[in-house]
């Protein structure tokens, strides 16, 4: 069946580093992606999104890339600071206004 | 968060009662949705409602409901039926222009 996942359920990073977070998504017919991020307790919040005739979009201090070629999004943060300690979602939009969301990516940033 | 807000932050629910957790918005927003998160897990979806008077089931419906009589407020109904009930459920709303889907804080039921 079609799903959306992420490589890796956990990432320990240092404070100042970069961070990259991956995300593996099988539905060939999907042409929206969007980044969450979810601190302890809370709803997710929108970071980024990209439609499926981009491949590069930035923000403040994210990048998210998509690879539609081997089917791949990735959500860049550069000089990971305390505050982008959280869960880390990638979600692609399905049929009929649905999203198809990943179990997440715990992001732990040491001092 | 945005114009999006959900209560209460905590319930308590004993077993064989039903609940209603609220959703509101004020964004404008058309479609609304109510999701299911269980540790360690992604996001599923319970219901979702793209227009007033009008709903649908989503992944794992069975032992909710819902309704939409306005297009502000979507509550869902956590009843006896649903076996498993203790989690974190949150509501989210959309706009046609856009396939972003904003969420509210989430509310967390348990049940004693």
């Amino acid at each position: 069946g079609e799903s959306v996942g992420l490589h890796l359920p956990t990432l320990s990073v240092q404070e100042g580093d970069n961070s990259i977070i991956n995300c593996a998504y099988s539905n060939s017919a999907s042409d929206y992606f969007i980044w969450y991020k979810q601190e302890s307790g809370k709803g997710p919040q929108f970071i980024i999104d990209i439609r499926s005739n981009m491949d590069k979009r930035q923000g403040q201090r994210v990048t998210v890339l998509l690879n539609k070629t081997v089917k791949h999004l990735s959500l860049q943060i550069a000089a990971t600071q305390p505050g982008d300690s959280a869960v880390y979602f990638c979600a692609e939009n399905g049929n009929d206004y649905k999203l198809s969301f990943g179990a997440g990516t715990t992001v732990t940033v040491r001092a | 968060d945005g114009g999006i807000t959900q209560s209460p932050k905590y319930l308590f629910r004993k077993e064989g009662q039903n609940v209603t957790l609220s959703c509101e918005q004020n964004l404008n927003h058309d479609a609304m949705y109510w999701y299911r998160q269980d540790p360690g897990q992604g996001l599923r979806l319970i219901y979702y409602s793209q227009i007033v008077n009008d709903f649908q089931k989503g992944d794992i419906a069975e032992g909710y409901s819902v309704s939409r009589e306005k297009k502000e407020s979507f509550p869902l109904t956590v009843t006896s039926a649903q076996k498993n009930p203790t989690a974190f459920y949150l509501c989210a709303s959309t706009t046609p222009a856009t396939d972003t889907q904003y969420f509210g804080p989430g509310t967390r039921l348990t049940v004693l």
